[in-house]
């Protein structure tokens, strides 16, 4: 199957700062990738659709200027979650839309695991 | 996106077939079946996925009945690996994926 990776995995960072992720399509180019937060023992919540080459579109509750996404090549989108806070401590995860798979199947990356003290 | 509804847990023997049902009586015509799971502090992990008819990979079956309203994923001899939690996800033409809870496969020795 196709491969997404996140990167950083992990990462600890002090309250106010600004934490930027990185989420790759490593053996297809994806014109479209999505954005998901996960809190302890719940779903997945789908936060914005990131467009390769136009701006995001965020789900309702999702600030933009808190939560921000570039997708500038179509293997690479960024997010961005500026001024950090504890409540932001969560499960950050992407995904990938193939567009040359049968259904356009998303293909999910292995989560970023963002903790803000 | 139609609505899904999932048991929230079944247990399952190991070597044994898993069967986990799903119902999305409210799925349009052109609404996909896909199924991921999430095994602990991982990102999802894509199954399979089907429109109208069976569909059959290296993991799993998919069967949709012929009304389209409910379908079942067959693991066919779960191992303990396979514990996780498995979702049942109609997606629309938008291409956007929304999670509900699941159902938290246990797979027992």
């Amino acid at each position: 199957g196709a491969v997404v990776s996140q990167h950083p995995s992990r990462v600890i960072c002090k309250s106010g700062t600004s934490v930027k992720i990185e989420c790759r399509s490593l053996d297809f180019q994806a014109t479209t990738m999505f954005w998901y937060r996960q809190f302890p023992k719940q779903s997945l919540m789908l936060m914005a659709t990131s467009n390769e080459g136009s701006k995001a579109t965020y789900e309702q509750g999702v600030e933009k200027d808190k939560f921000l996404i570039n997708h500038a090549s179509l293997t690479l989108s960024t997010l961005t979650v500026t001024s950090a806070h504890p409540e932001d401590s969560s499960f950050y995860i992407c995904s990938a839309r193939d567009p040359t798979s049968v259904g356009e199947t998303q293909y999910f990356g292995p989560g970023t695991r963002l903790l803000v003290l | 996106d139609a609505k899904t509804t999932q048991p929230p847990s079944m247990d399952c023997a190991e070597g044994r077939a898993a069967n986990l049902p799903c119902n999305h009586s409210t799925i349009s015509g052109n609404e996909y079946v896909y199924w991921y799971r999430q095994i602990h502090s991982q990102g999802p992990q894509y199954i399979i996925h089907g429109l109208k008819n069976n569909e059959t990979n290296e993991m799993a079956s998919l069967i949709i009945t012929e009304d389209r309203k409910s379908s079942t994923l067959i693991l066919p001899h779960a191992t303990l690996r396979d514990t996780a939690v498995y979702y049942c996800i109609s997606r629309a033409n938008d291409y956007k994926l929304s999670f509900g809870a699941g159902t938290t496969v246990t797979v027992r020795a």
